[in-house]
């Protein structure tokens, strides 16, 4: 099974509306990334939240790591047709002696004007 | 400060031959991780190396598949007698460091695209 799940796996918006996309972990997350991908290209770091009730925005985008540290949920304010991609939420895991990001299957999302 | 660079960007094999994927990390950053993205899924962790070492190698096939970083150029994944499962976006990510706790993150390339015929 999967250990970070995305939802919804997908969405369409209108231009302007709000949206928001989550991420679950089947265990205790010690720091969640948050990447966009556009297809063709590599990911784009958005934010990075490490302690639970975190909170961080940059621009339109807020994301936040709620208290129990095993969800974490991006939010588009206003969201424009720049804002489509695959968002993917990353977590760490100390695995086979090292750290190491996990992510989960992506969130597409597609904003028509 | 030019970014995570990787070459070739698309890559088309017949199965049985070799591939060879570069990674040249950001400048300053002597970790390098390489993941692989399959259609429909989403990355997943292959092998971490620093300079002349590999450091974890769990998420790489057990056979064909080898990496390494060398003291000087590019991080090379090599693919010997590809299939066509082997066909995917094959990212590359580097860091300063690995502590997480520090809050370094990992930057990411544009990825090689590999398609076995």
């Amino acid at each position: 099974s999967q250990e970070l799940e995305q939802s919804p796996q997908s969405l369409i918006v209108q231009e302007g509306k709000n949206l928001t996309i989550n991420c679950t972990s089947s265990k205790t997350l010690y720091g969640l990334y948050w990447y966009k991908q556009k297809y063709g290209e590599g990911l784009i770091f958005l934010m990075m939240l490490q302690k639970g009730g975190e909170e961080k925005s940059h621009e339109k985008i807020t994301a936040k790591l709620d208290e129990k540290k095993q969800q974490s949920s991006l939010h588009i304010t206003a969201s424009q047709p720049s804002h489509a991609g695959i968002y993917l939420c990353g977590a760490v895991r100390y695995q086979g002696g090292s750290e190491k990001l996990v992510f989960g299957k992506g969130m597409k999302l597609t904003v028509n004007p | 400060n030019a970014g995570v660079m990787q070459n070739p960007r698309h890559l088309v094999r017949r199965r049985g031959q070799e591939a060879r994927l570069r990674c040249s990390p950001m400048k300053g950053h002597s970790h390098v991780y390489w993941y692989r993205q399959l259609p429909e899924e989403g990355l997943k962790f292959m092998v971490y190396l620093q300079k002349e070492n590999i450091i974890d190698e769990s998420g790489m096939p057990k056979e064909r598949f080898s990496a390494e970083f060398p003291k000087e150029g590019p991080s090379i994944l090599r693919i010997q007698q590809v299939v066509r499962g082997d066909s995917a976006a094959y990212f590359c990510a580097s860091s300063p460091r690995t502590t997480f706790s520090l809050q370094e993150t990992q930057y990411f390339g544009p990825g090689t695209r590999l398609l076995v015929l």
